[in-house]
């Protein structure tokens, strides 16, 4: 999985608590992503970020925020889970190491999140 | 309508097959062209990379672009029961940093 690692793996929690998804990348790649996979529709962004602090929204944005204060860690959080927020959630990492542009992108293990 | 379109399947053939794995796609301005592959609860998985139109071959595996009819195919000789998963096709322009995925194929090959 190109050095990332994504945690918890799995999660259950309640509609309304607040939940933070973790992704930590050892490879140095600037950008960073969270997607959701769900049946039908496929991989979708959330929001990405193409170095620390620099964040951009992403197609489905909305009732998620992320946060990214070192290279290798971008964190998602999910303010107020709703059932509809219920998903695969998958980080990845791209961008290249240095300052040249690299497109292609990595993808982590997911995290299963079950908002009941 | 959907930037990338590819059919869900499942596409079941046997082993030793030539598969063609296909997807379409509408934005003109689409110059990076990626295939993955995806093992039941697992992530994706890079498969293959293209710019603009051509063909590129890795083993097993070709991928080849068609810009003037918006056209992208994945063909994988030799198909191996190991070659069952779910394959995702995606896309992006130039000037952005969002990748467009198609909703994955999903193929099983048979011994």
């Amino acid at each position: 999985d190109a050095g990332i690692t994504q945690s918890p793996r799995h999660k259950v929690t309640e509609t309304g608590t607040p939940v933070t998804l973790r992704c930590h990348q050892t490879e140095n790649h600037r950008y960073m992503y969270w997607y959701r996979q769900d049946p039908g529709h496929g991989l979708r962004l959330i929001h990405y970020s193409y170095g620390v602090k620099d964040t951009d929204k992403g197609e489905v944005s909305d009732g998620y925020s992320v946060s990214r204060s070192k290279t290798e860690d971008f964190l998602l959080t999910l303010e107020s889970a709703t059932s509809s927020q219920t998903s695969v959630y998958f980080c990845a990492i791209g961008g290249g190491r240095t300052s040249g542009r690299s497109r292609e992108q990595y993808f982590g293990p997911g995290t299963r999140l079950t908002v009941t | 309508q959907k930037e990338v379109e590819q059919d869900p399947g499942p596409l079941s053939v046997p082993e030793g097959a030539i598969v063609s794995l296909n997807c379409t796609y509408s934005n003109s301005a689409f110059q990076y062209f990626m295939w993955y592959r995806q093992y039941s609860r697992k992530g994706p998985e890079l498969l293959m990379y293209t710019y603009s139109s051509g063909n590129k071959e890795d083993g097993r595996f070709t991928a080849q672009v068609d810009k003037s009819s918006k056209y992208i195919s994945l063909f994988i000789r030799d198909s191996q029961p190991s070659d069952s998963a779910t394959y995702l096709c995606a896309s992006l322009s130039y000037n952005t940093d969002k990748l467009i995925f198609g909703t994955g194929t999903r193929l099983q090959v048979f011994p």
